[in-house]
């Protein structure tokens, strides 16, 4: 099983570029999300979708856009980079209203230059 | 709104003993679930252990167990016999089962470092 893919792994951006980064998952779940990793910051979530259609910002929602069009696949879209928003992003998946773990990806490592 | 505290400094423990990381968290909501993370320095996140607000029994999952505090709304994670593997970075995580939100919420983390 692929899990949660998440592409691409690493990414440098100059600051006022656009990129999207993509996130797909083969295992049904109805539950995706968005978070960023910064130093001594843990993970904060961005957005979050609980199925198709369906979107809802989370803690750090500026600069950031998302869609669900499918329930296989959750993209982040930065719309305009800034230095601010370098970090490690992951996404993951789950059930909704489960006590089952969230499936993560790997992580992007992005840098805004 | 929910809210997961993780105040220890970077935790040090010499190897085969065992070490306690605390996490406390705030909800109003009474239906909840407890999760614990590990994210070593390859940066996956690793899901170790669970445990529901209802639960009566605390969990174990092989050397991992969750001392459930619910009056005290604690939820520490117990490492036994600690491994060189196991350093690496914890996070606690909490979601809520009522309403139509069911985000994770996630501590700022632990570093725990291992002696030989």
């Amino acid at each position: 099983n692929a899990g949660v893919t998440q592409t691409p792994k690493f990414q440098v951006l100059k600051t006022g570029q656009s990129m999207t980064l993509q996130c797909a998952q083969d295992m049904n779940h109805e539950y995706m999300s968005w978070y960023r990793q910064d130093p001594g910051m843990g993970l904060r979530l961005i957005h979050y979708s609980v199925g198709a259609g369906i979107t809802d910002q989370g803690e750090v929602p500026n600069g950031y856009n998302v869609s669900r069009s499918t329930t296989e696949d959750f993209p982040l879209r930065l719309l305009s980079a800034a230095p601010s928003q370098t970090s490690v992003y992951f996404c993951a998946s789950s059930p909704t209203y489960s006590n089952q773990p969230q499936h993560f990806g790997d992580g992007t490592r992005l840098s805004i230059l | 709104a929910q809210k997961i505290t993780q105040t220890q400094p970077g935790m040090f423990v010499q190897e085969k003993e065992a070490v306690t990381l605390d996490c406390t968290y705030d909800t109003s909501d009474p239906s909840y679930g407890l999760f614990w993370y590990k994210q070593p320095s390859s940066g996956e996140m690793i899901f170790l252990i669970y445990q529901g607000s209802y639960d009566q029994q605390n969990a174990t999952e092989g050397r991992y167990s969750l001392n459930f505090q619910k009056a005290r709304k604690s939820a520490n994670l117990v490492i036994s016999a600690s491994q060189l593997g196991d350093s690496a970075m914890y996070f606690c995580a909490m979601r809520v089962y009522t309403g139509a939100n069911s985000k994770l919420t996630f501590g700022k983390g632990i570093t725990l470092s291992v002696r030989p």
